[in-house]
């Protein structure tokens, strides 16, 4: 099934790392997504990962892929109050881009100062 | 760029009227989506399309809902009746071959 998993709630420290993970199920699936979205706002796209990189990194993110378990992993490193919002992962069904882009429910982050 | 424009931003109406809401994408984008996002079901597809052409509209809830691209450059997506449980915020998004999926700022959908 189309079906993309992620926790729900993530506490951490300013200053400290975050680690947000997700599992997806379209093993065809060649690009894996990462937005954000603060309060009553859109969906900023954060970052994407092609499915034949096990790596990729982006000033204070990076983004780990494991293909084998399906599973995506969102680090923010020296994270900020600023970093505060929902955070989604996102594949896109199928080997083309161009498909449907499917979400998880989205990781709420909380810093706390 | 002005990047994907939604209208209106906030829309209140009353059950059984009929709700127009509606896009832009971004010039040179060749697929346009429409999403739902309500607490219960997050973010749910609805229907995209490439080149103005309807692809996928298995999101589509019920027959009340109809989307329309007439051209490049404009989308609308209908309800009608709308019903109370339509109330959402919708969210419009383009892309083409290459490019990330860029989404408006949403419309916030309350019936009432």
């Amino acid at each position: 099934g189309e079906d993309v998993e992620q926790s729900l709630f993530l506490s951490v420290r300013e200053g400290d790392s975050s680690v947000i993970n997700c599992t997806y199920t379209d093993s065809s699936s060649t690009y894996l997504y990462w937005y954000k979205q603060e309060p009553g706002a859109g969906l900023q796209l954060l970052t994407y990962i092609f499915s034949n990189m096990d790596m990729k990194q982006d000033q204070r993110l990076t983004v780990l892929l494991n293909k084998k378990d399906k599973h995506l992993s969102l680090r923010i490193a020296d994270t900020q109050t600023g970093d505060s919002a929902i955070y989604f992962c996102a594949e896109v069904l199928g080997s083309s881009n161009t498909g449907k882009l499917i979400f998880g429910q989205g990781t709420t982050l909380q810093v706390k100062p | 760029d002005a990047g994907v424009i939604q209208s209106p931003r906030h829309e209140v109406t009353e059950m059984g009227q009929e709700v127009t809401l509606r896009c832009k994408p971004i010039s040179g984008h060749d697929y346009l989506f429409w999403y739902r996002q309500t607490m219960m079901r997050g973010l749910e597809l609805l229907i995209y399309f490439n080149n103005n052409v309807p692809i996928d509209d298995s999101g589509m809830p019920e027959d009340r809902f109809s989307a329309k691209m007439p051209n490049a450059s404009f989308s609308t997506l209908k309800i009608q009746p709308s019903e109370p449980r339509d109330s959402a915020v919708y969210f419009c998004a383009s892309r083409t071959q290459g490019a990330g999926y860029t989404f408006g700022s949403g419309t916030r959908l309350t019936v009432v």
